[in-house]
């Protein structure tokens, strides 16, 4: 079976622009979870989506929004860009919301 | 509020010398612990879930302990493949998302 994927695998923005990550699930799971990562720390939450419904949230801008699909597959957006955006973006899949999280390979986002 | 506190930051072993990283936390209502592997610049690969003191989990080279406070990555006899960054997370309360540590980046000469 297919893991988690993500796409791109790699973006460069320049500040101010928009940007539109992807994730498709494990087939099978329900809920879809998005990570900040930068260099040298542990991935930070942002959005937690179970069943099309938002879960939970963690401490970011209201620039970051994110949604998921009737297939369960996702899309985090960033608007506005800041040089402090630049991270690995992580989405992790989970058979229910309180299971354990299944990652992909991230996506690598650059703003110049 | 809830965290996470892993040591140490880097751990350098020689082959076969065996060894253990620690993972404390302070949570309202764990739900459960978590150990991911991360080589670089991919995404956190799924190890061990720990749900009660007591419980441990072995898989090949590792084994994971989990206390009332703390849980432990033991190491035994690792191998340069072993070499990566270990996270520990937690599950908390309601709240389905996962704290993570900063991690312990692990290097194993031969």
């Amino acid at each position: 079976d297919a893991g988690v994927t993500q796409s791109p695998t790699h973006l460069i923005k320049t500040r101010g622009q928009h940007v539109t990550l992807r994730c498709s699930p494990i087939s099978g799971h329900k809920s879809v979870s998005w990570y900040q990562q930068v260099l040298g720390q542990g991935p930070q939450f942002i959005f937690q989506y179970y069943e099309k419904e938002e879960r939970g949230r963690g401490n970011f801008p209201d620039r970051f929004s994110a949604r998921q699909f009737p297939n369960y597959s996702s899309e985090l957006n960033v608007n506005a860009l800041l040089l402090g955006d630049s991270a690995l973006y992580l989405c992790a899949s989970s058979l229910y919301s309180m299971n354990e999280q299944f990652f992909g390979p991230g996506t690598r986002l650059t703003v110049l | 509020e809830d965290q996470v506190t892993q040591s140490p930051e880097a751990l350098r072993l020689q082959e076969g010398e065996s060894s253990s990283l620690n993972c404390s936390y302070t949570v309202s209502g764990l739900r459960g612990l978590f150990w991911y592997r991360q080589d670089p610049g991919k995404g956190p690969e799924f190890l061990f879930t720990l749900y009660s003191a007591g419980e441990e989990k072995e898989k090949e080279r590792l084994k994971a302990t989990l206390t009332k406070k703390e849980s432990f990555l033991h190491i035994t006899a690792p191998k340069p493949e072993d070499s990566a960054t270990y996270l520990c997370a937690v599950q908390a309360g309601s709240q389905g998302n996962l704290i993570f540590g900063k991690g312990t980046k692990l290097s194993v000469k031969p």
